[in-house]
């Protein structure tokens, strides 16, 4: 049964590069073609998907994220990991990793990880 | 950009009693080829993920219970909860999987609760 869990630092200043890495357990990246995302949720709010990588690389992001996003995937590591620049406090959010759905990019997301806390602030 | 609207926000139901969620699109979420909707319901409990329950609007994700059920066409869908249980209160979205970029769009949620 995949796993997949979030980590990352818990505090980020604002203005700086909000860093994290999805470790996925129960199963190779590599041998395996799924995609990855990353999806967050403000403090009592609703979901927004941030983006998604292919075990090959390849990314599709959020268009109103794009500009300060990266995405990338290592699969000797079996990670997944997410860069946002020039955080505000509206990035204060939990951040979710997941998988898509059966291997495709257009399905639901079947496994999600226990989310991780991002709080920006000086 | 399809934008998922809900209804009710909160939605208070006795223990045994159906609960009935609406969810609705601003386009069509529905492709001829392959003849299926492409729009899922996810239950979120305080403090966990969202968890899969409905995909292509009506298929029941392994593992959940009977007493829940997806239907609707185009930009018009239900969930239901027949017989709600205690361990069924949680927020409830839908998504729609269709129009990406820009992106998975998420319903703002419904909160179910214990009447």
């Amino acid at each position: 049964q995949v796993q997949l869990q979030e980590w990352g630092p818990g505090l980020v200043k604002p203005s700086e590069t909000l860093s994290l890495t999805c470790t996925v357990s129960g199963g190779s990246i590599s041998n395996s073609p799924y995609y990855w995302a990353w999806i967050r949720q403000p403090p009592g709010k609703g979901l927004e998907w941030i983006g998604s990588i292919y075990y090959t690389g390849n990314t599709q992001y959020n268009a109103s994220l794009t500009s300060r996003l990266v995405i990338s995937v290592d699969t000797s590591k079996n990670q997944v990991s997410l860069r946002l620049s020039s955080v505000t406090a509206a990035d204060t959010a939990v951040y979710y990793c997941a998988r898509h759905m059966g291997g495709y990019f257009r399905v639901p997301f079947d496994h999600w990880g226990q989310g991780t806390l991002v709080t920006v602030s000086s | 950009d399809i934008v998922m609207t809900q209804s009710p926000e909160f939605l208070a139901v006795s223990l045994g009693e159906r609960a009935t969620i609406n969810c609705k699109s601003s386009q069509s979420v529905y492709y001829s080829s392959p003849n299926k909707n492409y729009l899922a319901w996810y239950q979120q409990k305080p403090g966990h993920p969202p968890k899969l329950l409905i995909y292509w609007a009506s298929t029941r994700e392994s593992g959940v219970p009977d007493r829940f059920s997806g239907s609707g066409s185009g930009t018009d869908f239900t969930l239901t909860i027949s017989n709600l249980q205690a361990e069924d209160v949680a927020v409830y979205y839908c998504q729609q999987y269709y129009s990406t970029p820009p992106g998975f769009n998420f319903g703002p949620g419904t909160k179910v609760e214990i009447k």
